[in-house]
């Protein structure tokens, strides 16, 4: 069971270029998201997915595209990429839970620098 | 719009010192609150969490204690240890569809041996 992984670890762009950062979960959770966060702040929520083939607007969702067709994946798809989009990327995934928790776990990240 | 903060950036103590994290929320609509713990080069992991029909909650080593009057929580931990120190974050959200959480800027914990 490895939870949340993501993919790649480090990259590193040039203004202009596009990507595509690949987020998986093998816990069968309903919910996905991608959050960025920057130096000396909190995570801020860019995309999320309620379940399989649907996708939502969070805060900061300029600038991103995002894509659920497997309920274990969620893509998270830069155009043409912008210096203001250097940050690390954290996807999640949560599920209902009888418990009543909203327990999101987290993948390890991915930075991304934007030259 | 409305959000989570904290009010001390950075905080340190000594070894086998209780350590008192805390927050301010503005959503007065929230009624769920989680604190995570990032350690340097990970993603934030779950420590604790309480819901708004609660004023206190305890896990091993960590009591959250929530003031829904002034709109305050806090992260208590006992005996911190050196495996403490790490930024940790107080996120809130409401019972709503999309369950996302709205976190806070942080507060860097560094523990002194």
């Amino acid at each position: 069971n490895a939870g949340v992984t993501q993919t790649p670890k480090f990259r590193v762009l040039k203004t202009g270029q596009s990507m595509t950062l690949l987020c998986a979960q093998d816990m069968n959770h309903e919910y996905m998201y991608w959050y960025r966060q920057d130096p000396g702040m909190g995570l801020r929520l860019i995309h999320y997915s309620v379940g399989e083939g649907t996708t939502a607007k969070g805060e900061v969702p300029d600038g991103y595209n995002v894509s659920r067709l497997k309920k274990q994946n969620f893509l998270l798809g830069l155009e043409s990429a912008a210096p203001s989009q250097t940050s690390v990327y954290f996807c999640a995934s949560s599920t209902f839970g009888t418990s009543g928790r909203n327990e999101q776990f987290f993948g390890p990240g991915t930075r991304l620098t934007v030259l | 719009g409305e959000s989570v903060g904290l009010h001390l950036p950075t905080l340190s103590v000594q070894e086998g010192d209780n350590s008192i994290i805390n927050c301010a929320y503005s959503n007065s609509a929230s009624d769920y609150f989680i604190w995570y713990k990032q350690e340097s080069g990970k993603g934030p992991q779950f420590i604790i969490d309480i819901r708004s029909n609660m004023d206190k909650r305890q896990g091993q080593r960590v009591t959250v204690l929530l003031n829904k009057t002034v709109k305050h929580l806090s992260l208590q931990i006992a005996a911190t240890q050196p495996g403490d120190s790490a930024v940790y974050f107080c996120a809130e959200s409401m019972d709503t569809g999309r369950r996302a959480l709205t976190f806070g800027s942080g507060t860097r914990l560094q523990v002194q041996p």
